[in-house]
């Protein structure tokens, strides 16, 4: 099995740029969580979708951030516009309610914004 | 709301030395335990976990950890570190009636020194 895959690893973008991270779940998988990563903050959970459907997102910051599902094999993290706070190791994870629950976690989209 | 405090924010041992790391939740309900380990600039995996049955739980390199519900804990132990354990290590939780949502600790970084 490949493991949840997420693009693009590292990103350098200017403030007010858009921004769209990607992920690929682990086929089979149910649950799909976005994960923010920060030295200050640890780790947060942003959202997370069962079945392609998004269940909690209140762990999202603001508005500038949005999350889509459109098919189990794919989600998408935007930042628009991008600010520099927005700085961190974004994790996409998931797993399966029917195979032990253990999530699964990628390798990570490092985001910095100047 | 349940929450996960791991006390010791930085570990520092000599190679061979015995690890014990703390792990403390809050939660009124029955609870699923982890934890992940992340090595340096990589994505976080899964050491070990506890749903039911024996407290205490082996995982992967030679960790263990003991569920005492009577303390809400569940500390990580490894009787010898490696320098290769350096780390940081997240204990995380997830209510038991939905497995999937989990809360993480602050973690804890640990250097061992060769």
């Amino acid at each position: 099995d490949a493991g949840v895959i997420q693009s693009p690893r590292h990103e350098v973008t200017e403030m007010g740029q858009e921004v769209t991270l990607r992920c690929k779940p682990i086929s089979g998988h149910d649950y799909l969580f976005w994960y923010r990563q920060t030295m200050m903050r640890g780790l947060e959970l942003l959202i997370y979708f069962n079945n392609n459907v998004p269940i909690d997102d209140s762990g999202m910051p603001e508005d500038r951030f949005s999350a889509k599902m459109p098919n189990a094999s794919f989600s998408t993290l935007k930042i628009q516009p991008s600010e520099p706070r927005d700085s961190a190791v974004y994790f996409c994870a998931s797993s399966s309610q029917t195979l032990g629950n253990t999530i699964y976690f990628g390798e990570g989209s490092w985001l910095t914004v100047v | 709301a349940q929450s996960v405090s791991q006390h010791n924010h930085h570990v520092i041992l000599s190679e061979a030395a015995s690890l014990e790391l703390g792990c403390n939740y809050s939660y009124g309900g029955t609870v699923n335990l982890f934890w992940y380990v992340q090595y340096p600039g990589q994505h976080l995996q899964l050491l070990l976990k506890y749903f039911s049955g024996d407290p205490l739980v082996k995982g992967i390199k030679g960790f263990e950890a003991e569920f005492i519900k009577s303390k809400f804990s569940f500390n990580l132990r490894k009787p010898s570190v490696q320098w290769s354990d350096t780390a940081e290590y997240f204990c995380a939780l997830a209510p038991g009636n939905a497995g999937n949502m989990l809360t993480f600790g602050g973690g804890t970084r640990l250097m061992v020194k060769p």
